[in-house]
């Protein structure tokens, strides 16, 4: 996925510490996104960013946090992690508010036991 | 939100075949774009339809739109058993929405 790489790939994580997921882009996009995919829910839409410091809630955001600090980097937090949690988690990114496709990166798998 | 609902949830066919999907969405959209999903891989962005467009070719892939039924379908044809993967759809705004997706195997 050129210019879109995601840290760590895997991450096993106790219940209840706190868990960072990192999203870098390299093609200087303006739109970044966290989502999540679990069988049967399909790709469900986390938070997102439309510029440094600019973030909104998507449809399934309770637990968790993001920030932007730079154009480059996305950080997803989860401030407490729960079972419940555990999921595959995408970044994706944009130049301009879905006129042109999305890439997304390879994913992290993240286990909360 | 523009949301993308895939239908069926699951096709299987055989190698050479043509394989159609089908997209149903609630609101007016700017385009409707749809991709692939090879398992345990990222989203990878497949073809983009405008408004104003009412079918579009990619290689073996057609997608039509109809703006009046909300809906657009995705076609491949001689299929490969490369092309097995989830195919989502969605509509093309600030914040992508997407279905459960169509599971597409095609057997050897």
């Amino acid at each position: 996925d050129a210019g879109i790489t995601q840290s760590p790939r895997h991450k096993v994580t106790e219940t209840g510490t706190p868990v960072t997921l990192r999203c870098h882009q390299t093609e200087n996009h303006r739109y970044m996104y966290w989502y999540r995919q679990d069988p049967g829910h399909g790709l469900r839409l986390i938070h997102y960013s439309y510029g440094v410091k600019d973030t909104d809630k998507g449809e399934v955001s309770d637990g968790y946090s993001v920030s932007r600090s730079k154009t480059e980097d996305f950080l997803l937090t989860l401030e407490s992690a729960t079972s419940s949690q555990t999921s595959v988690y995408f970044c994706a990114i944009n130049s301009d508010r879905g006129t042109y496709g999305y890439t997304f990166g390879s994913g992290t798998r993240l286990t909360v036991v | 939100s523009q949301q993308g609902e895939e239908d069926p949830q699951a096709l299987s066919i055989q190698e050479g075949e043509n394989a159609t999907m089908n997209c149903s969405y609630k609101t007016s959209i700017n385009n409707l774009q749809w991709y692939r999903q090879n398992s345990g891989r990222g989203l990878v962005h497949l073809i983009l339809i405008r408004s104003n467009e009412r079918e579009k070719h990619s290689g073996r892939l057609r997608v039509t739109l109809d703006t009046s039924k909300k809906s657009s379908s995705l076609l491949i044809t001689a299929s490969r058993a490369a092309d097995t993967a989830s195919y989502f759809c969605s509509g093309g705004s600030e914040k992508l929405v997407f279905g459960k997706g169509t599971k597409l195997t095609v057997n050897p």
